[in-house]
C-alpha cells in the first residue's frame, strides 16, 4: 500500500460546478498537508498549505484536513475553465524520514468544460 | 513571495553530452533544496535532497556519479546529467523550502530530450 493514496481521474465537470478532491494516507507522523496544481509541462504550484487538522480558506479554495480518519480534502467552489490541471496532494511531518520530504499522491487530473 | 527559477526549460541534445540545469530561490533563501524526476502522467519522484554547503543525499536507485549536484549557496543549486543517454530523457523539476516546516516551492522544470 501507498503511503498516500489519490484517485487520477480523471473528472470532468462543467463550469461552475463544485469540485471535490480527496487523498488518504497511512502514516500518522504526517503534520503538513499540502495541495499543488501542475499545468501541462509546468512544476507544481502550491495552493494551499494545512498544519495539522482543520478547514483553510482561500478564495475559491478550501482545503480540509481530519488527521484521526487520515483524509485530506479539497473543494474548488465555481470552478472555471482555468482551474483544468492536474491536482497533486503532498504532505509531511516533523520526524525521521518524513522531516522536510514531500509525499505525493499520484495527482488527479481535472477537466472543466465550458 | 517564494518564487523558484529553473533554467533552461527545455534542451535538446546528443547522446554522451552532459546537461547543466539551474536552480534558483529569487526572493528567499533555500537550505534546502530538491530535484525530482517526472515522467507522463505520474508523480513526481525524489531523486535527491541537497542541502547548502553539503554534499546531496540520493535516493535509492538514483546513480550519484550519473546526476551531479552541487549546492553552492543559499540560492542556487544545480543538476548536471553526465554523459546523457535517451533513457534519461524526462522532465527534471526543482524545488526548495527554508525549513522543514514550510512547503516547498517549485520551479517550472526542465524538459530533457537526449537524441
Amino acid at each position: 500500500q501507498k503511503e498516500v493514496e489519490q484517485d487520477p481521474g480523471p473528472l470532468s465537470v462543467p463550469e461552475g460546478a463544485i469540485v471535490s478532491l480527496n487523498c488518504t494516507y497511512s502514516n500518522s507522523a504526517f503534520q503538513y498537508f499540502m495541495w499543488y496544481r501542475q499545468y501541462s509541462r509546468k512544476g507544481p504550484e502550491l495552493l494551499m498549505y494545512t498544519y495539522s487538522s482543520g478547514n483553510k480558506e482561500d478564495g475559491r479554495f478550501t482545503a480540509q484536513v481530519d488527521k484521526s480518519s487520515k483524509y485530506i480534502s479539497l473543494f474548488i467552489r465555481d470552478s472555471q475553465p482555468s482551474d483544468s490541471a492536474t491536482y497533486l496532494c503532498a504532505m509531511s511531518g516533523n520526524r525521521g524520514s518524513t522531516l522536510g520530504r514531500l509525499y505525493f499522491g499520484r495527482g488527479t487530473q481535472l477537466t472543466v468544460w465550458p | 513571495g517564494a518564487v523558484v527559477s529553473q533554467h533552461p526549460s527545455w534542451v535538446i541534445c546528443k547522446s554522451g553530452t552532459s546537461v547543466k540545469i539551474e536552480c534558483r530561490s529569487l526572493d528567499f533563501q533555500a537550505t534546502t533544496m530538491f530535484w525530482y524526476r517526472q515522467f507522463p502522467k505520474q508523480s513526481l519522484m525524489l531523486m535527491a535532497t541537497s542541502n547548502e554547503g553539503s554534499k546531496a543525499t540520493y535516493e535509492q536507485g538514483v546513480e550519484k556519479d550519473k546526476f551531479l549536484i552541487n549546492h553552492a549557496s543559499l540560492t542556487l543549486s544545480t543538476l548536471t546529467v553526465t554523459s546523457a543517454h535517451p533513457e534519461d530523457s524526462s522532465f527534471y523539476i526543482c524545488s526548495a523550502h527554508t525549513d522543514a516546516a514550510q512547503p516547498q516551492h517549485f520551479g517550472d522544470g526542465t524538459r530533457l530530450s537526449i537524441l
